[in-house]
């Protein structure tokens, strides 16, 4: 059974908190993707990658990076966490090109206080 | 540039009603891929269909319906006969096929069936 695996379905972070966001899938597919989930705002793109070390900014990328050392897994990092950050955090992954089904982990959700 | 809007962002209908998701979309390729999504209170995004430019014809899937206008750039979804367990979020999105950019999400329609 395909997966995307998110690490932590729950997190409450403070202010100013180095936080870190992992995905892993099983499925070796080369594309991968952090979306932000806002009430009214939809799925917003933060960054993808389509090959290890390789990192694409999405729609919204201030206040994030990324890191891709393998090609199972994909991280989302806020360096320095503020409370504008509380969301929900989606990570996908789809075999090379974007015309086929994306699958998307469970999801993480942020507090930050 | 790519663009999905769900004008409808909140729907909310009873039990054995049936309901019709309208999604419209942008896109300056002539070829391009449509997908449905559908988010349930769990949480992660469930594939419901896809569709490619070329192919107009209407699918039926159960209690499940796509209809794919492009002289309207539209892609509704309809469901017959509707269930609780079809309350969910519902995403439609695009991806065009010609580069290779993300899919776009339209923000959303939060469909509510009441017993």
């Amino acid at each position: 059974d395909v997966k995307v695996t998110q690490s932590s379905r729950y997190l409450v972070k403070r202010t100013g908190e180095k936080v870190f966001l992992e995905c892993v899938q099983d499925m070796d597919h080369e594309n991968m993707f952090w979306y932000r989930q806002d009430p009214g705002l939809g799925l917003r793109l933060i960054y993808f990658s389509y090959d290890v070390k390789m990192k694409e900014k999405g729609d919204i990328p201030e206040g994030y990076s990324v890191s891709r050392e393998k090609k199972e897994r994909f991280s989302l990092i806020l360096e320095s966490a503020s409370t504008n950050q509380t969301s929900m955090y989606l990570c996908a992954s789809i075999v090379g090109g974007n015309t086929g089904e994306l699958f998307f982990g469970e999801g993480s959700r942020l507090t930050v206080l | 540039a790519q663009k999905v809007t769900q004008a409808q962002t909140e729907i909310s209908v009873v039990e054995k009603e049936d309901v019709t998701l309208d999604c419209v979309y942008e896109t300056r390729d002539t070829t391009y891929y449509l997908f449905w999504y559908k988010q349930p209170p769990s949480g992660e995004l469930v594939f419901l269909i896809r569709r490619n430019s070329f192919d107009e014809q209407n699918e039926i899937s159960g209690r499940y319906s796509w209809n794919f206008q492009k002289s309207t750039s539209s892609f509704n979804f309809t469901i017959t006969a509707s269930q609780v367990v079809d309350s969910a979020v519902y995403f439609c999105a695009l991806s065009e096929a010609g580069g290779n950019t993300p899919l776009v999400f339209g923000k959303g329609t939060r469909l509510s069936v009441i017993a």
